[in-house]
């Protein structure tokens, strides 16, 4: 079982937003901001999209944000494209006894 | 530009070892901490090791502790886990993964290299 815990799939429409959630504790989510977010491809490595929470590296598009409040840090797609029909992996910081702990993943579909 | 090259997967019955290696290039490695993490098949991302810059620092997940070694190469920009004791559950594709000077979080990737256990 996966520490940080993730919606197993979400789907949208093109031109919608969509949120994924990611809920952990106190020891990680919920009690410091390094709370980063992946978009992986089939057969490809993962890409950090959101880092920090809510900060984004240099060429990823504006339609990817974070946010965090509590436990559960979320990731929202606006303008849902074609290309963004990937799996999102979120992962933070933990006092627990691993270093960075992943979420399960979610599967974005764009209908 | 950042390349991250990861080599040495295969397969290897239960019980044995296997040392993954992966080249850096297009960066200054030894300022960045370097972390392996593993994708079973049709699995999740897991956090396996990291090691820091001059691997002062050193970290291992608890499915791995005592099994695995992660060690680096400063002058031959390069990344190496020893893996002693294989099981059939560390089969899996393996990144190596280059942490961002933000701190926990993978800025690059490599392509992955597969390992697999089994008899």
């Amino acid at each position: 079982q996966s520490a940080l815990t993730q919606p197993a799939s979400v789907s949208g429409s093109p031109g919608q937003s969509i949120t994924i959630s990611c809920t952990g504790t106190s020891s990680d989510v919920g009690g410091y901001n390094y709370v980063s977010w992946y978009q992986q491809h089939p057969g490809k490595a993962p890409k950090l999209m959101i880092y920090d929470v809510s900060k984004r590296p240099s060429g990823v598009s504006n339609r990817f944000s974070g946010s965090k409040s509590g436990n559960t840090a979320s990731l929202t797609i606006s303008g849902l494209q074609a290309e963004d029909e990937a799996d999102y992996y979120c992962s933070s910081y933990t006092t627990s006894s691993t270093y960075v702990v992943f979420g399960g993943g979610t599967k974005l579909t764009v209908l | 530009e950042v390349q991250l090259v990861e080599s040495g997967g295969g397969l290897v019955k239960p019980g044995g070892s296997l040392r993954l290696s992966c080249a850096a290039s297009g960066f200054t490695f030894s300022t960045y901490t370097m972390n392996w993490v593993r994708q079973a098949p049709g699995k999740g991302l897991e956090w396996v090791s990291s090691i820091s810059s001059s691997s002062s620092y050193i970290y291992y997940a608890d499915s791995v502790k005592g099994r695995f070694t992660i060690s680096r190469d400063n002058a031959k920009n390069s990344l190496y886990l020893q893996m002693n004791s294989l099981r059939a559950e560390d089969t899996a594709v393996y990144y190596c993964a280059r942490e961002g000077y933000s701190h926990f979080e993978f800025d690059y990737w490599g392509q992955g290299t597969l390992v697999t256990v089994s008899s």
